[in-house]
């Protein structure tokens, strides 16, 4: 069983578009993550949730909406997609403290045409 | 926001040689992990350590933690191709951040 799935593993669209990512955990996990890597490999945070409360929301478009309808399940609700958006997205779970591991999906690979 | 610098950011090294990469801070850290990614996947944890001056060994890797908890290394013995990968180090920040560095892309030559 995969511990963090997170849907589609790529996704193309065009600049405009509205776009979600989904991911699930089955770690029982409380704590939800949202990171960005971009082309240089720098994972920047973007959200956290904790038991489906948002708990950091980093500097962030606003275009950018997280939505967690429980606490196995944080999405990612992108609008009006820009060129600059292109990026791999990683969901993350974490069971307990901040110096507990984080464990990570495969990753969403975002372009925008 | 805390800065991790990892350096360097791209070695290449024949299988066989030993390798050193290091992650740096000006600021200090209640705990630093270790993290492996490979292409098309997410990191996964390697080691965490918290206490400074700590090492710790997972086979052939050596992590130690800094005296004043600012900085780590990694060395690694006897590189293997299956060692190839981008290590990230990340600090807590104790505020519920794990803050990432830039990582360091190794690649073991067979």
């Amino acid at each position: 069983d995969t511990a963090v799935s997170q849907t589609p593993k790529y996704l193309v669209t065009q600049m405009g578009n509205d776009k979600s990512i989904k991911c699930e955990q089955n770690l029982g996990h409380d704590t939800m993550y949202w990171y960005k890597q971009d082309s240089k490999k720098f994972l920047k945070i973007m959200f956290s949730y904790n038991n489906k409360e948002l708990i950091i929301n980093e500097t962030v478009p606003n275009r950018f909406s997280p939505k967690s309808p429980d606490k196995a399940h944080l999405n990612l609700h992108i609008n009006s997609l820009e060129l600059g958006d292109s990026a791999v997205y990683f969901c993350a779970s974490r069971g307990g403290a901040t110096n507990e591991k984080l464990f990570f999906g495969s990753g969403t690979q975002l372009s925008v045409l | 926001t805390q800065l991790l610098e990892q350096s360097p950011q791209f070695l290449s090294i024949q299988e066989g040689e030993n390798l050193t990469v290091y992650c740096n801070s000006s600021s200090v850290f209640s705990s630093l992990q270790w993290y492996r990614q490979e292409p098309g996947e997410g990191p996964v944890l390697l080691v965490t350590v918290v206490t400074g001056g700590e090492v710790k060994k997972l086979k052939r890797l050596t992590f130690q933690f800094g005296d004043a908890r600012k900085d780590s290394s990694l060395h690694i013995t006897a590189a293997q191709p299956g060692d190839t990968g981008l290590y990230l180090c990340a600090g807590a920040d104790g505020n519920n951040r794990l803050a990432f560095g830039k990582g360091n892309q190794v690649v073991v030559i067979p």
